[in-house]
């Protein structure tokens, strides 16, 4: 069984500072998606990252793929209070088509 | 809009009842797939079809649940015999070839409710 582990589970900070949220697994996994998720509402695709080492930005999102495909982050720089929202990376197993979700990071970002 | 849709989007049913819940893809997105998620975790693999074939399905599906989709277009989920730890949402994505399948794109969920 694939697993993946987010941390932090939760992350609280002010308007202006940098966070990095992590995500790793013992497994490696063909590709690896990062989802973002308001309350009551499905998670919206952010990113997809393949290659080992790939490093990919979304304006002020910056989202790494681990050399070895089993753990990825995603570090957000000058965060902002629409930032705020629950943070999931999804990996996808070389032999299946399922995503297999970390448990999320709750991002709060306080004015 | 083009994205994925799924109907309701809240359902409240007594323990007991039966549910059937609906996803309409992205169109000529050939891959159906279906999560659960309960609060404070992430989305919960069920089933997903390849067209009209249901090619893979989560033990979490017990014998309670079925899936379809019988023109390779929309799918429905069917809950049979509803349990309050059936409560949860209950997402529907699609993937297209184009993409590898690697991208898949969430519907906005259907909340259930069991009392």
């Amino acid at each position: 069984t694939q697993l993946l582990e987010q941390s932090p589970q939760f992350l609280s900070i002010q308007e202006g500072e940098n966070l990095t949220v992590y995500c790793n697994s013992s497994s490696v996994f063909s590709s690896l998606q990062w989802y973002r998720q308001e309350p009551g509402e499905g998670p919206v695709l952010l990113v997809t990252v393949v290659t080992g080492g790939e490093v990919k930005k979304l304006k002020r999102l910056t989202f790494q793929f681990g050399d070895a495909r089993k753990d990825s982050s995603l570090h957000i720089t000058a965060a902002q209070p629409g930032d705020t929202g629950l943070y999931l990376c999804a990996g996808r197993g070389a032999s299946g088509s399922r995503l297999t979700f970390g448990e999320g990071t709750q991002l709060t970002v306080n004015p | 809009d083009t994205g994925v849709s799924q109907d309701p989007r809240h359902k409240i049913t007594k323990r007991g009842q039966n549910v059937t819940f609906r996803c309409d893809p992205i169109s000529e997105h050939n891959r159906l797939y279906w999560y659960r998620q309960t609060l404070g975790q992430g989305p919960e693999f069920l089933t997903y079809f390849q067209n009209e074939a249901q090619l893979e399905k989560s033990r979490l599906l017990s014998d309670r649940f079925s899936a379809e989709r019988p023109k390779g277009s929309f799918s429905t989920l069917e809950i049979q015999r509803t349990e309050q730890g059936d409560s949860a949402m209950y997402l529907c994505a699609s993937s297209s070839r184009g993409t590898g399948y690697n991208e898949q794109f969430f519907g906005p969920g259907t909340r259930l409710t069991v009392l």
